[in-house]
């Protein structure tokens, strides 16, 4: 089934320690974004990108560092600067070419320990 | 300036009624789209319905529409007859431009039996 795929689904960390999120889609989109949800709150955008090999800072960027080596992939490092990172993380993409939808994974669950 | 304003508080609504929720936003594009997104306490997002600037014509997608009134800058959705499965957070975004989305900071409807 076509569909984007995040994991873990929980994700414990130590203060300090730098931890990747996974994000993959097989839907062939070529747009593809990190978003960030506070409790009671909508989301934040972090990083995203149109196309391979490139990717764009969103409103949250500070303490989060992306990649996209692969059209199917964007996964998401929390780093360690990031003063606050619990929170629940989504991955979401959208086709370039007559689409205007943006289609969510699961999402990830992070808590720092 | 918030592109996107929910602003009412939690919702109780009976099961078979239908329910309003308001959606207001900001932008000085022509061009533009505004969507609807579920998220039930599982936490997934789940798209519900979109509508273009430039859609003359209100959206509907089964039990979902949307009430468009381009000169007050509203998006409110109405669901009908509602059911148990809709008690969830919804959530309104818009799409400028640049194809990021804005999200509102969400409605939450519980529907009673």
């Amino acid at each position: 089934d076509g569909g984007i795929t995040q994991s873990p689904k929980y994700l414990f960390r130590k203060e300090g320690q730098n931890v990747t999120l996974s994000c993959e889609q097989n839907l062939n989109h070529d747009a593809m974004y990190w978003y960030r949800q506070d409790p009671g709150q909508g989301l934040r955008l972090i990083y995203y990108s149109q196309i391979v090999n490139d990717f764009q800072k969103g409103d949250i960027a500070e303490g989060y560092s992306v990649s996209r080596e692969k059209k199917e992939s964007f996964p998401l490092t929390v780093t360690s600067a990031q003063k606050n990172p619990t929170a629940f993380y989504l991955c979401a993409s959208m086709g370039q070419f007559g689409t205007d939808t943006q289609y969510f994974g699961p999402g990830t669950r992070l808590t720092v320990l | 300036a918030q592109k996107i304003t929910q602003t009412q508080p939690g919702m109780f609504v009976q099961e078979k009624e239908a329910v309003t929720l308001d959606c207001t936003y900001d932008t000085s594009d022509q061009s533009y789209g505004l969507f609807w997104y579920k998220q039930p306490s599982s936490g997934e997002m789940i798209f519900l319905i979109y509508q273009g600037s430039y859609d003359e014509q209100n959206a509907t997608e089964g039990r979902y529409s949307l009430n468009f009134q381009k000169a007050r800058k509203s998006a409110n959705l109405v669901i009908s007859a509602s059911q148990l499965g809709d008690s969830a957070m919804y959530f309104c975004a818009m799409r400028e431009g640049d194809n990021r989305l804005a999200f509102g900071k969400g409605n939450q409807v519980v529907v009673i039996p």
